[in-house]
């Protein structure tokens, strides 16, 4: 059963520090999209990339979040320097693309920002 | 862009028949409905799709009327296990640079004995 995976899971830290979440996507996917998960927000679409170029980012902060795809396996999203206003649930989904649009999500990462 | 309206909360009990309708008012042409189910500490799990008419699988319905302004899942004799928040999500096929995908606040069901 082919999942979509995150690392960590969970992770407290404190402002200002760098961090940096890591998705596997299932494989032979090729779209990557990340996610932000909060009470007051809901779910927010943060970047998607497809083929591992960015096709969307508009949804990220550029000063201090980033995201990337080294290779077809492995998608990051960093923040630097972390705020308080990060935590949330940080979630990856990957997709076959092709007009086949269904996402599959990842189990997140929660966020904690002191 | 085409945002969804759903109703915030639902109850219902099990085994019965439970409608969920989303809006979507400014819906294009090339745009797809996509319905995903999150429970609790997981993130949302893809439940079904479709453009228009009637859709079914093995676990709900979607029902699309001509004018495509709105879209209604049906899930038939909910169990406990069904409780969650379900989302209907507009988008559309390809997701090119100028589209945006946009999650409304979903419809949390709870599910009662």
């Amino acid at each position: 059963d082919a999942r979509v995976t995150q690392t960590p899971r969970h992770k407290v830290t404190e402002m200002g520090q760098e961090v940096t979440m890591r998705c596997q996507p299932i494989l032979g996917h090729n779209t990557v999209f990340w996610y932000r998960q909060t009470m007051m927000q809901g779910l927010e679409l943060l970047a998607y990339f497809r083929n591992r170029a960015p096709l969307d980012d508009s949804g990220m902060p550029k000063d201090r979040f980033s995201a990337e795809m080294p290779d077809a396996t492995l998608a990051t999203l960093k923040i630097q320097p972390s705020e308080p206003r990060d935590s949330a649930v940080y979630f990856c989904a990957s997709g076959l693309g092709g007009g086949q649009e269904t996402q599959y999500f990842g189990p997140g990462t929660r966020l904690l920002v002191l | 862009l085409a945002k969804t309206t759903q109703p915030i909360s639902m109850d219902s009990y099990e085994g019965q028949e439970v409608n969920i309708t989303c809006s979507h008012n400014n819906i294009a042409t090339n745009d797809y409905i996509t319905w995903y189910q999150q429970f609790p500490s997981q993130g949302p799990r893809f439940i079904i799709q479709g453009y228009k008419t009637k859709v079914t699988n093995e676990v709900a319905s979607l029902f699309i009327p001509a004018d495509r302004k709105s879209s209604t899942l049906s899930l038939p004799r909910v169990s406990l296990s069904d409780t969650a928040v379900y989302y209907c999500l507009v988008g559309s096929r390809g997701y090119s640079s100028a589209s945006k995908i946009i999650f409304g606040s979903g419809t949390r069901l709870s599910i009662r004995p």
